[in-house]
């Protein structure tokens, strides 16, 4: 079935540095690829997402390419913020699960330090 | 828009009690998704309903789990006789109906513990 990988967290970095946080998928046809948030004490937030191949979703600096050639959407923002703490988890709908539910990932954890 | 709205956000209940969840969704989205979330883990799909109908169930939904969409507006989720394993996030979500892929706004989950 559908499936999606992560890095593993915590990513610990300082403000403004640069950030990827990797994403893999496994799944048939040609599913949409998410990246949310978590924030503490919050919902799931949907951060972007991109509907085929070589999409560009962006959003709040944040932004992520979906690569069908290597089955990645490798989350990247140039320059973090203290804000930007929080937990992101990659999904995938579509494709031989059907569009309805998403799949996700086990979440990576972003700490940014002043 | 009032997004996604749960009750109760925190429930502790001893094992073998019953309990139910509610979700409402955003008005005039007609999909609504449940999620159950354990510790480290991203949320795992449970049900969809499209208006009032459950379309789609997962293997993790128990016989002792059950979900309703009366009217095809709130939903609830019950569990019958908890047990520790059942102690978890549960998240609802909903979606405007389209063709394709519909993005799924969460609302802020509801905690459960069981004793």
């Amino acid at each position: 079935g559908n499936s999606v990988t992560q890095m593993e967290g915590p990513v610990t970095l300082s403000e403004e540095a640069f950030l990827t946080i990797n994403c893999t998928y496994t799944a048939t046809g040609y599913p949409s690829l998410f990246w949310y948030v978590q924030y503490p004490g919050e919902g799931l937030q949907l951060l972007l997402k991109a509907t085929k191949a070589d999409d560009k979703g962006s959003n709040k600096g944040f932004e992520a390419t979906y690569r069908k050639e290597t089955t990645s959407f490798h989350l990247e923002k140039g320059s973090v913020q203290v804000s930007d703490s929080a937990v992101y988890f990659c999904a995938l709908s579509g494709g031989n699960t059907g569009f309805q539910k998403l799949v996700f990932g086990t979440g990576t954890r972003l700490l940014v330090s002043p | 828009d009032t997004g996604v709205s749960q009750d109760p956000r925190h429930k502790i209940t001893k094992r073998g009690q019953n309990v139910t969840f509610r979700c409402d969704p955003i008005s005039e989205h007609n999909r609504l998704y449940w999620y159950r979330q354990t510790l480290g883990q991203g949320p795992e799909f449970l049900t969809y309903f499209q208006n009032e109908a459950q379309l789609e169930k997962s293997r993790l939904l128990s016989d002792r789990f059950s979900a309703e969409r009366p009217k095809g507006s709130f939903s609830t989720l019950e569990i019958q006789r908890t047990e520790q394993g059942d102690s978890a996030m549960y998240l609802c979500a909903s979606s405007p109906a389209g063709t394709g892929t519909d993005t799924q706004y969460f609302g802020p989950g509801t905690r459960l513990t069981v004793l």
